[in-house]
């Protein structure tokens, strides 16, 4: 079965300080993907990344980066220089490679990050 | 950009009732999901529905609950009689061939007295 964690329930920083959000995920899969949503105030859910199992390489997008290592099952994600715009909840997910389609997101319980100006 | 559209964006409907929520997913999008999220709880994965069948399903999905894709366009939820537990945010996701990231539509809250 497919597990996701996400150990911080909530966080609360300063603007510009840097956060970062852990994510540890347990699968049998061999091909699978890993992926990071945001969940504003006004509720809707916003796909921020995607990475394949087979992809261990980190990526940045402007403050956003995302470091993925399978040897400790883990896909944790930093934001650099925190705005007050990136307070929302984080979740963490994961879905497996199946010819029938279905490939359902398991998503963690997530991490409601407070930015304080 | 496209981006997956839902409505109502809140009903409320009495126990027992029955409700369609509506979704028009990404228009060249082949995969579609319904997740729920009870308020304050992580997301769960309702359904998937793939070339005009359900791909798979949860335990939530139950006899209760029914999917459609009625035309080229639409993609429905039904909950044929509403329980006080349907009360969450039901959202609709769809995919394309070939990339595994799911966009999500803005979702429908609702809420069953």
């Amino acid at each position: 079965a497919q597990k996701v964690t996400q150990a911080q329930t909530e966080i609360s920083v300063v603007e510009k300080e840097d956060v970062t959000l852990d994510c540890v995920y347990e699968t049998r899969d061999t091909t699978y993907y890993l992926f990071w949503y945001k969940q504003p105030p006004s509720g809707e859910l916003v796909f921020l990344i995607r990475r394949n199992s087979f992809d261990e390489q980190n990526e940045i997008s402007g403050r956003y980066s995302w470091n993925f290592q399978k040897s400790t099952s883990s896909f944790n994600f930093t934001i650099t220089a925190s705005q007050v715009v990136d307070s929302a909840v984080y979740f963490c997910a994961l879905t497996h490679y199946s010819q029938g389609g279905s490939e359902k997101l398991v998503f963690g319980k997530g991490t409601k990050l407070t930015v304080n100006p | 950009e496209p981006e997956v559209t839902q409505t109502p964006s809140h009903q409320v409907t009495q126990m027992g009732q029955e409700v369609i929520l509506r979704c028009v997913p990404i228009s060249n999008h082949l995969y579609f999901y319904w997740y729920r999220q009870i308020l304050g709880q992580k997301v769960e994965f309702l359904v998937s529905f793939y070339n005009n069948e359900i791909s798979e399903k949860s335990e939530i999905f139950d006899d209760q609950f029914s999917v459609e894709r009625p035309d080229g366009s639409n993609f429905t939820l039904k909950i044929r009689s509403t329980k006080l537990e349907d009360s969450a945010m039901y959202f609709c996701a769809s995919r394309g061939r070939d990339r595994y990231e799911q966009y999500f539509g803005p979702g429908t809250r609702l809420t069953v007295t």
